[in-house]
């Protein structure tokens, strides 16, 4: 089973600064990773798939990157309604594939 | 627009069968590529995929629940039942369905989910 690992747990930062998180993976999933964004009282939301596309109607201050085993999900400027939580999915071995811990950015 | 709703008894006991249906629309389980999924958000393991139903009626489990899972589709209703048999304590959640398709990647991402049902196990 491959294994994500996210960090940092929580992510204590001001609206306007950059957010960065990461999602490492314990075997390689190339490019198959996506990112959830999930606030409070809500579903998860689809960000980014294959490591760096953005889905529809994603604002582009959302970008990822990464492959193999290392990734990372940028958020250039943080908006109000950016602080939740985020989770990585791998779909390598899909299904069932897997899911992050999650990262809470909340404000600081 | 799509959207997915689910339904269900929000209370279960210990050893019964919970079933809950996955209600859709803005897409069609008779297309090419699309898929639903049962996924479910617990405090002890966050998120984790159950089950899935493909357009051609194939059908996936999560290997470690697989004996107590089903899944089936009603396409004349827009419907995806799922039950879970011998629920526990620990089985406590939330739990969404939510689709894929090949919009994204190879349909393995879910591009659209339901608000979620928060299903309790308890006597």
């Amino acid at each position: 089973e491959i294994v994500l690992t996210q960090s940092p747990a929580t992510l204590s930062l001001s609206p306007g600064e950059r957010a960065t998180l990461s999602c490492r993976a314990s075997q390689n999933v190339g490019t198959y990773l996506a990112w959830y964004q999930q606030r409070p009282g809500q579903a998860p939301r689809l960000l980014i798939y294959d490591a760096s596309n953005r889905a529809t109607g994603i604002p582009a201050r959302f970008s990822g990157s990464g492959s193999g085993t290392d990734f990372t999900l940028t958020i250039s400027s943080l908006e109000p309604e950016d602080f939740a939580v985020y989770y990585c999915q791998q779909r390598t071995n899909w299904p069932p594939g897997s899911f992050g811990p999650g990262t809470k950015v909340d404000i600081k | 627009q799509v959207t997915l709703r689910e339904s269900g008894p929000a209370l279960v006991k210990p050893t019964q069968t919970l079933t809950l249906t996955c209600t859709f629309s803005g897409f069609s389980l008779t297309t090419t590529g699309m898929s639903v999924n049962w996924v479910r958000q617990t405090p002890g393991k966050a998120l984790e995929w159950l089950a899935l139903i493909n357009w051609d009626d194939d059908k996936y489990y999560r290997a470690s629940l697989k004996t107590r899972l089903t899944i089936s589709k009603d396409t004349s209703k827009n419907q995806v039942v799922f039950t879970m048999t011998n629920m526990d304590t620990v089985d406590t959640g939330t739990y969404y369905c939510a689709r894929t398709s090949r919009y994204y990647g190879s349909g393995s991402y879910f591009d659209n989910w339901g608000q979620g049902t928060l299903v309790t196990v308890s006597s």
